[in-house]
């Protein structure tokens, strides 16, 4: 089966960095994407990682080790606008079937 | 580049009526997928179109569906209403052989009565 965990809620600082986790069990692995959600919106896209390592876009970056079954998505310099849902997906290779977790709601306090 | 939309941005019905929700892909894009997120939930795989076929499906009932038409638009029916259905219905598009990003449309706020 598929399972994909992360925190239902953080709160960090404005000009912090914060780290969401997101760990998943799945029959095939074939990439795993980061969206942020802000409370009425569709979800936008943030990263894509598919190879183990860190990917660094900007003030944000994601990491990826398939062995433990494990991401983070990292947000630097935090800001006001930065609170929102952040949401880990898992595409299988069966039917190319993404999987969403349930989202983790980070709060940026001043 | 005009991203995806969706039509209509709220739909209100009562229980036991039909329900249909509309998506225009990405231009060029050729898959749709269809989620379901009801308040405070994350988001639940419905169904997936591409290339005018039905590759894939969530565990939902048949009385969701949908199709895609030539143009890769695609509509999504809910039949036979239940208040459970109340949710945030967001569609995606993606561009068949790219690196599978998804990209989502606003979403259609379906409340029922």
């Amino acid at each position: 089966g598929q399972n994909i965990d992360q925190p239902t809620e953080m709160t960090a600082t404005e000009g912090a960095i914060v780290q969401i986790n997101c760990t998943y069990q799945t029959s095939g692995f074939n990439g795993l994407f980061w969206y942020q959600q802000h409370a009425g919106e569709a979800p936008t896209f943030l990263s894509y990682n598919v190879l183990d390592g860190l990917e660094e876009k900007g003030r944000f970056s994601s990491f990826l080790s398939r062995s433990k079954g494990y991401s983070y998505l990292l947000l630097k310099e935090l800001q006001m606008k930065d609170s929102a849902s952040y949401l880990c997906a898992v595409r299988n290779t069966g039917g190319f079937k993404t999987i969403f977790g349930a989202g983790t709601r980070l709060f940026v306090k001043a | 580049e005009a991203g995806v939309t969706q039509s209509p941005t709220h739909l209100i019905k009562t229980r036991g009526q039909q329900a249909t929700l509309r998506c225009s892909p990405i231009s060029g894009h050729t898959s749709v997928y269809w989620y379901q997120q009801a308040l405070g939930l994350g988001l639940q795989f419905l169904l997936w179109y591409d290339e005018g076929e039905e590759r894939n499906r969530g565990n939902f009932p048949p009385r969701f569906s949908g199709r895609q038409f030539p143009n890769y638009s695609s509509e999504l029916n809910v039949n036979a209403l239940e208040l459970e259905d109340s949710a945030l219905y967001l569609c995606a598009s993606r561009r068949t052989g790219g690196t599978d990003t998804q990209y989502f449309g606003p979403g259609t706020r379906l409340t029922v009565l």
